[in-house]
């Protein structure tokens, strides 16, 4: 199946930094990603709809100025989240769309996000 | 996308069958029962999804009632390693649809 690959797995920063979290398709073209969010014991959210060449679109209750998502190229979407605080620590996962007539979601491995 | 409803957890022995249910009486004609797990703290990974028919890979089977308002998901022979989150959600069948996660039931398999 198609590979989605998502890096950091990990990070560790102050508050006030930021933090760039990037999402890449392996083995296909992604116009289109998706980007969630997890907090301990909670479901995954949907955060916002990234898409290439074009303005991410954000869920509501979603500040777009505080997560920056670029798309810059077909395989690679990256999620920034700026002055980041304690609050802002979570599990952040990225997915693309299945292709074809695999309509399947393919997601990242995730990356933990802690801010101290 | 319809709501869907899982028991929060269940438990089951290595080597036997998990049989995990789902209802969703709600689901529309048009939109289809997808199975993802998530191992803990790792990203969702997809089984399976079905419209009407039951369905097998070789990861389980899906059970989906005549009426689709409820489905099953059975693994035929569970692991330690199938021990994760696993969520039931409907969609349409389009790729750019988005996934809508409920709080999906903890599969617990033990020795």
């Amino acid at each position: 199946g198609a590979v989605v690959s998502q890096h950091p797995s990990r990070v560790i920063c102050k508050s006030g930094t930021s933090v760039k979290i990037e999402c890449r398709s392996l083995d296909f073209q992604a116009t289109t990603m998706f980007w969630y969010r997890q907090f301990p014991k909670q479901s995954l959210m949907l955060m916002a709809t990234s898409n290439e060449g074009s303005k991410a679109t954000y869920e509501q209750g979603v500040e777009k100025d505080k997560f920056l998502i670029n798309h810059a190229s077909l395989t690679l979407s990256t999620l920034t989240v700026t002055s980041a605080h304690p609050e802002d620590s979570s599990f952040y996962i990225c997915s693309a769309p299945g292709q074809g007539k695999n309509t399947e979601a393919f997601f990242g491995q995730g990356t933990r996000l802690t801010v101290v | 996308d319809a709501k869907t409803t899982q028991p929060p957890s269940m438990d089951c022995a290595e080597g036997r069958a998990a049989n995990l249910p789902c209802n969703h009486s709600t689901i529309s004609g048009n939109e289809y029962v997808y199975w993802y797990r998530q191992i803990h703290s790792q990203g969702p990974q997809y089984i399976i999804h079905g419209l009407k028919n039951n369905e097998t890979n070789e990861m389980a089977s899906l059970i989906i009632t005549e009426d689709r308002k409820s489905s099953t998901l059975i693994l035929p022979h569970a692991t330690l390693r199938d021990t994760a989150v696993y969520y039931c959600i409907v969609r349409a069948n389009s790729g750019y649809s988005t996934l809508t996660f409920g709080k999906g039931t903890m599969l617990l398999v033990s020795p």
